[in-house]
């Protein structure tokens, strides 16, 4: 059983540019989640999508963008990165309605932007 | 101010001792409590959720506790080895209308040989 699986690894950008970051989630997981996770903190909350739509979202500015597929899989969008940008972005998925359940996080995609 | 604040934000403790990590939250209302540990360089792994009606909860040598009363957690580590040199991360569901993760900062620990 696969679990949340995210690429790619590793991305080094420039500033003005922009990225996509793919995930797929645990299967049987409808609901995917995405953090940023600056180096020493904790992860932030960017936004949740579940049956395609964006469901919840963080206090992150329009230059983060999503999108869910019908497969339940999900990319996550920046566009014109800023220096700032460059963190640890974990997907994790989950089911909608298991509030009991734990998130299944990615090991995440780290984002260098130069 | 739903806040998730954890204590010590690092520890060293030599292989084989104990430890317990703390953690306060403000976040109201409150759904449930879980500790994550965290790789460096991972995505973070559950070790346990504790519901408001659960004191204590054990995951091998893990075992938190919750009092919902003060609003703190613990997270005692029994014999502990180099493999759980690791951040371990407190995060708090609040659920109303909708439901939301606060994340604490986290507890880097590191165990020395």
């Amino acid at each position: 059983d696969a679990g949340v699986t995210q690429s790619p690894t590793h991305l080094i950008k420039t500033r003005g540019q922009q990225v996509t970051l793919r995930c797929s989630p645990k299967s049987g997981h409808d609901t995917v989640s995405w953090y940023q996770q600056a180096l020493g903190q904790g992860p932030q909350f960017i936004f949740q999508y579940y049956e395609e739509e964006e469901r919840q979202r963080g206090n992150f500015p329009d230059r983060f963008s999503g999108h869910q597929f019908p497969n339940y899989s999900s990319e996550l969008n920046v566009n014109a990165l800023l220096l700032g940008d460059s963190a640890l972005y974990l997907c994790a998925s989950s089911l909608q309605q298991g509030y009991n359940s734990p998130l299944h996080f990615g090991n995440g995609t780290r984002l260098t932007v130069t | 101010k739903n806040q998730v604040e954890q204590s010590p934000q690092s520890l060293i403790i030599l292989e084989g001792k104990n430890c317990t990590l703390q953690c306060n939250y403000t976040v109201s209302p409150f759904s449930n409590l879980r500790w994550y540990k965290q790789d460096t360089g991972r995505g973070p792994v559950s070790l346990t959720i504790m519901t408001f009606s659960e004191n204590t909860k054990s995951n091998g040598r893990y075992t938190a506790t919750l009092d919902a009363d003060t609003k703190q957690s613990s997270l005692h580590i029994t014999a502990s080895q180099l493999s759980d040199s690791a951040s371990y991360i407190c995060v708090v569901l609040r659920m109303d209308s909708s439901y939301k993760l606060i994340f604490g900062s986290g507890t880097r620990l590191l165990v020395r040989p």
